[in-house]
C-alpha cells in the first residue's frame, strides 16, 4: 500500500523552529519528486517547496524561501521540511506529496499534520 | 510568477447534471496542468494530469480540456459524491501555483 505519513506538528510560538518528517512506503521513493503543499484553516491550497529524486534541484515559494528547508533522506525513504522564524500566517495542515520525476503533479499525498504558530 | 485564475469560486447543481470549472493561466503553461479534488478533512486527490489525462482510478466523468492558457474540468453526470473542493495546479518550469478552489455542492 503507498503511503506518505507525516509527523512533526503542533504548537509552537511565533519565532520559534520545527521539522516536519514525512515517512514513505509502498512506492519506489528513490524515483519520486516530493513536495511540500500546506493549507491555512478554511483556505485554499499553497505549494511551498519542492525536491527532484536526488535532491539535486530545490524550489521554495516566496513565502517561506530563506525560512524553510526542505531535504530527503533516500535511505530511509523520509522527507523533511525543517522551519524557522515561524510566523502565525504559517499556521496550516502541512501536506507532503510526491510523484514520479516530470510528472510536475504530484499524486500521492499524505494525510496532512497541523501546525499551530501562537504564542 | 505565474498566476492562476480559477471559476466560479462555487457552484450549486443537481445529480446528473454537467458542471464545468475553468482556469487560466496568466502565461502559456504548455499542458503543464492538473486538476484536484479535495473533500472536507481530507488530503487533496489527484483527479486529471498533463492538462486531459485521467488519473487511473478516476471515474471517466471527469474530463480535463485546455485551449490555450484556459484549461477546463468537466463532470458529467454529476453525483452526490462528487461534492468536494476542486483545485488546478500549475507546474510550468519548476514553479507551482494553485487555483483559488471551487466549492461543488449539490441541490
Amino acid at each position: 500500500e503507498v503511503q506518505l505519513v507525516e509527523s512533526g506538528g503542533g504548537l509552537i510560538q511565533p519565532g520559534g523552529s520545527l521539522r516536519l518528517s514525512c515517512a514513505a512506503s509502498g512506492f519506489t521513493f528513490t524515483t519520486d519528486e516530493m513536495f511540500w503543499v500546506r493549507q491555512a484553516p478554511g483556505k485554499g491550497l499553497e505549494w511551498i517547496s519542492y525536491i527532484s529524486p536526488s535532491g539535486s534541484k530545490i524550489f521554495y515559494a516566496d513565502s517561506v524561501r530563506g525560512r524553510f528547508t526542505i531535504s530527503r533522506d533516500n535511505a530511509q525513504k523520509s522527507l523533511f521540511l525543517h522551519m524557522g522564524s515561524l510566523r502565525a500566517d504559517d499556521t496550516a495542515v502541512y501536506y507532503c506529496a510526491g510523484g514520479i520525476e516530470y510528472t510536475g503533479s504530484p499524486e500521492r499525498w499524505g494525510q496532512g499534520t497541523l501546525l499551530t504558530v501562537s504564542s | 510568477d505565474i498566476q492562476m485564475t480559477q471559476s466560479p469560486s462555487s457552484l450549486s447543481a443537481s445529480v446528473g447534471d454537467t458542471v464545468t470549472i475553468t482556469c487560466r493561466a496568466s502565461q502559456a503553461i504548455r499542458n503543464d496542468l492538473g486538476w484536484y479534488q479535495q473533500k472536507p478533512g481530507k488530503a487533496p486527490e489527484r483527479l486529471i494530469y498533463a492538462a486531459s489525462s485521467l488519473q487511473s482510478g478516476v471515474p471517466s466523468r471527469f474530463r480535463g480540456s485546455q485551449s490555450g492558457t484556459e484549461f477546463t474540468l468537466t463532470i458529467n453526470n454529476l453525483q452526490s459524491e462528487d461534492c468536494a473542493t476542486y483545485y488546478c495546479l500549475q507546474h510550468n518550469n519548476y514553479s507551482w501555483t494553485f487555483g483559488q478552489g471551487t466549492k461543488v455542492e449539490i441541490k
